[in-house]
């Protein structure tokens, strides 16, 4: 199975911050990698699917790029709401979700 | 609009039988698959397997053994059933629309206890 790799497991940041979040899998996923978020008690929400494609209702602010095993989730600007946490899940082979980071304000 | 729902017991016995059922509306279920993925408390997602518009099936080799899913079309139903329970399979239990699990249910709290 494919392990996918979250770094840093926790993250704070200030309001208006540039963050990147990582995500390292075991080998090539061929850029099938899904970011979500998802908010104490609620379900994930998709929010980046195959790399870069932005799901519909999503802010700007989110980004996606990578290729290879190595991949990236950007927020342009930290918003209140975006405290969190990030899952990213490859869809190359037998699915697998990484274990996700904590995004918190400082 | 697309709702996937999530139903089944809240409480299961050791060594019993789970049976989930994750009902969906705004697709067709031979259009798209259906995911079911589980997370522990406090711990990360873990895809248990999908059911693919053409009814084949896939599922996570960890639990294969224990592992069935299948579904009602007419009803647009799909079914979880997973037997020899343990406690580690305390979990809640999500259903998640397609290869881009682009739409989820708000899961169902399976809480393995005798």
């Amino acid at each position: 199975d494919i392990q996918m790799t979250q770094s840093p497991s926790v993250l704070s940041a200030s309001v208006g911050d540039r963050v990147t979040l990582n995500c390292k899998a075991s080998q090539n996923i061929n850029k099938y990698l899904n970011w979500y978020q998802q908010k104490l008690g609620e379900a994930p929400k998709l929010l980046i699917y195959n790399t870069n494609n932005l799901q519909t209702g999503i802010p700007s602010r989110f980004s996606g790029s990578g290729s290879g095993t190595d991949y990236t989730l950007t927020i342009s600007s930290l918003q209140p709401e975006d405290v969190a946490t990030y899952f990213c899940f490859q869809h190359n082979s037998w699915p697998t979700f990484g274990a996700g980071t904590k995004l918190e304000l400082k | 609009q697309v709702q996937l729902k999530e139903s089944g017991p809240g409480l299961v016995q050791p060594s019993e039988t789970l049976s989930l059922t994750c009902t969906v509306s705004g697709f067709s279920l031979t259009s798209y698959g259906v995911n079911w993925v589980r997370q522990p408390p406090g711990k990360g997602l873990e895809w248990m397997g999908t059911i693919w518009n053409d009814g084949s099936t896939d599922y996570n080799s960890a639990l294969k053994s224990r592992l069935s899913i299948s579904r009602d079309t007419s009803k647009s139903q799909v079914f979880l059933k997973m037997n020899s329970l343990q406690t580690e399979d305390t979990a809640i239990y999500l259903c998640a629309r397609g290869r881009d699990t682009d739409y989820w249910g708000q899961g169902v709290m399976v809480t393995v206890s005798s």
